[in-house]
């Protein structure tokens, strides 16, 4: 059964860098789907950041995608997250998931349990 | 516009059926897929692609569609149902949510 665990800071300054790493286990990341990032702000809703496959093509928000890098480190079965210039807008649990995709749609699923980055100035 | 518009809240008996929907203009050609999050709780996939379940959904949950518009089902609803929804679709190589659906069993 996959399972997918966020981690890394759970403060950033603002201005500064985010950057967090999300570990699956159960399932081989290079085997097939894309693996995401979605951010949910304390009390709001869900707002997809990007995806990535297991050969590095990318997917990004557009209205994030200035600030945003995902990358993916096979040989540890991780992917990651870097958010540039991050201010208080950027406080969120952030949530890594995978990628089932077909017939023209991508879906999230599972989810990780989520991580609380709090941008502090 | 790329926006999917769900109702801020929905209010439903046990028992009854909960019907949630998500209209979006890019919607009509797209399947949408939904999820449920409990308070404090990561989302959970309840509705893919032209209305497939995942494992372990329960029967009660349906989707459907009629023009630009997505619909979740909720048959027979449980108080356990209580939870917020999102609809979500993918169009133009980028995931869209919703804003999201509070569902309240009385």
């Amino acid at each position: 059964q996959v399972q997918l665990q966020e981690s890394g800071p759970g403060l950033v300054t603002s201005s500064e860098t985010l950057s967090l790493t999300c570990t699956v286990s159960g399932y081989f990341i290079t085997s097939g789907y894309y693996w995401g990032w979605i951010r949910q702000p304390p009390g709001k809703g869900l707002e997809w950041i990007g995806s990535i496959y297991h050969t590095a093509s990318t997917y990004y928000n557009p209205s994030l995608k200035s600030r945003v890098t995902i990358s993916v480190d096979t040989s540890k079965n991780q992917f990651s997250l870097k958010l540039i210039y991050v201010t208080a807008a950027d406080t969120a649990v952030y949530y890594c998931a995978r990628v089932p995709f077909g017939r023209g749609q991508h879906w999230f699923d599972p989810w990780g349990q989520g991580t609380l980055v709090t941008v502090s100035s | 516009s790329d926006e999917l518009t769900q109702p801020p809240s929905v209010s439903v008996y046990p028992g009854q059926t909960a019907s949630i929907t998500c209209s979006g203009d890019k919607l009509g050609n797209k399947y949408a897929c939904w999820y449920h999050q409990k308070p404090g709780q990561s989302p959970v996939l309840v509705i893919y692609q032209d209305g497939k379940r995942p494992s372990g959904i329960p029967e009660r949950f349906s989707g459907s569609y009629s023009g630009n518009t997505a619909t979740l089902t909720i048959s027979g609803t449980q108080a356990m149902d209580e939870a917020d929804y999102y609809c979500q679709a993918w169009d133009s190589s980028t995931a869209v949510f919703g804003g999201g659906t509070k569902l309240t069993v009385l």
